[in-house]
């Protein structure tokens, strides 16, 4: 067990550019989740799959921004078009089905918008 | 909708002193309640949880409890060592198993 792993741990682009994150879950789990945490914030909710099925994506911050799980393996999200806003750190976690809300968190993709 | 409530930080304390983080939360029906930690440089990691009114979580000497009459999960350890400095977060689960946190709490502990 590896754990959550995420890439890259750090991007910087330019304002206008797409950037895309990776997720791999740790392999029993089936539920997905991508957060999004600013300096001195705690994680915010954007998206929640269960096997490939995006099941929660009302909390997407615009449609700028989607995420995707073809095989029900490792995620994406896709920010197209950043902005300055858009900085912050975006956290994977995955659970299992069985847990209570027992999530486990990769270490994050860091991205700096200039 | 459901919101969480953390006591603001930074809270620095010397080693072997009594710790609290204060917790309150609002949510409609029953959610369970967390408290999760992050290390320098690492990720967030559960470090309690308590699912129903009136139970303690507890883990690494860190203890709290679910009380539903006043809405809060406040977090304890009796004496706090300097590997304990971390951001503590405060959280409740709603639909589909999402976590609203709160702020987070950054305590130092000083030798």
């Amino acid at each position: 067990d590896t754990g959550v792993s995420q890439d890259p741990r750090h991007k910087i682009t330019k304002r206008g550019q797409n950037v895309t994150f990776r997720c791999d879950p740790i392999s029993e789990h089936n539920r997905l989740y991508w957060y999004r945490q600013t300096l001195g914030q705690g994680p915010e909710f954007l998206t929640y799959f269960q096997n490939e099925a995006q099941l929660e994506k009302s909390r997407l911050l615009s449609d700028r921004f989607s995420a995707e799980r073809p095989k029900g393996s490792f995620s994406t999200l896709e920010i197209q078009r950043t902005e300055q806003g858009d900085s912050a750190m975006y956290l994977c976690a995955s659970s299992s089905g069985t847990s209570t809300g027992e999530l486990f968190f990769g270490e994050g993709s860091r991205l700096t918008v200039l | 909708g459901n919101s969480v409530t953390q006591m603001e930080g930074p809270v620095t304390l010397s080693e072997e002193a009594f710790l609290t983080i204060n917790c309150t939360y609002t949510a409609t029906g029953y959610p369970s309640l967390f408290w999760y930690v992050q290390y320098p440089g690492e990720g967030l990691q559960l470090l309690l949880k308590a699912t129903k009114a009136d139970d303690k979580g507890s883990n690494k000497g860190f203890e709290a409890t679910y009380r539903k009459e006043t809405t809060s999960f406040h977090l304890e350890k009796g004496s706090v060592q300097v590997s304990d400095s971390a951001v503590y977060f405060c959280a409740l689960s709603g639909s589909a198993r999402q976590l609203t946190f709160g702020s987070g709490t950054q305590l130092t502990v000083l030798p």
